[in-house]
């Protein structure tokens, strides 16, 4: 049961430019949506998070936004850099309990 | 001065063999995870431990036993390691309350050969 979907599953975007990374989920009981970013041989790594109760939050460069009548939420990474080349990850949770879409590798092509 | 430590890093083992994999936590956060990525990098949450207690367990082989001696440390045991089992673990911590930050470990690759 795919509860979080993620697209695209791989994205190349070039230095400078807008990275989009979309997420839907299913269950209306979750409350809690973060991204967590991916090095090779790391572990995710918080990037931002937001709550159903607003419909944006910016930290720097990274803003969600939600749609929660939609039950969508997406990642956009203004200014792209290839240090933000990584896997990005959406999550849904509730009580502690985070459900991970697939993953999206991204590429910053200098 | 790592905030989630596991190990060992790499883990290459045979079929039939059982195996731990240690975690700390340094942050003193009440509450301890263990998570699966396989092959296609997709993350599943196994256990969830508050406190030394169980708190979250998802349909994970009897094999697999979570084991928390205190609320630092969450180890992870396999009995009878299958070829499926190779994986990537991760384990993490977060502080008791909704929507607090999870911090993952660098995680343990797993091989089954």
């Amino acid at each position: 049961q795919q509860q979080v979907k993620q697209s695209p599953q791989s994205l190349i975007v070039q230095k400078g430019g807008i990275s989009i990374i979309n997420c839907a989920y299913e269950n209306t009981a979750f409350d809690y949506f973060p991204w967590y970013q991916q090095f090779p041989g790391k572990g995710p790594a918080l990037l931002i998070a937001i709550r159903p109760d607003v419909s944006e939050k910016k930290e720097g460069r990274f803003t969600i936004s939600f749609n929660k009548s939609a039950k969508q939420f997406s990642l956009h990474i203004m200014d792209s850099q290839p240090g933000d080349s990584a896997t990005y990850f959406c999550a849904a949770g509730r009580a502690q309990k985070l459900v991970f879409g697939q993953g999206t590798r991204l590429t910053i092509n200098p | 001065d790592t905030a989630v430590s596991q190990t060992p890093k790499y883990l290459v083992t045979q079929m039939g063999n059982d195996k731990s994999i240690k975690c700390e936590q340094n942050l003193g956060h009440d509450t301890m995870y263990w998570y699966k990525q396989d092959s296609k990098k997709f993350l599943k949450i196994m256990f969830s431990y508050n406190n030394k207690e169980l708190i979250i367990n998802e349909t994970v082989p009897n094999r697999f036993s979570p084991k928390s001696p205190d609320k630092a440390h969450l180890n992870l045991h396999i009995n009878s390691l299958e070829l499926g089992d190779s994986a990537v673990y991760f384990c993490a911590s977060s502080q008791v309350g909704e929507g607090s930050e999870a911090f993952f470990g660098q995680g343990t690759r797993l091989t089954v050969v």
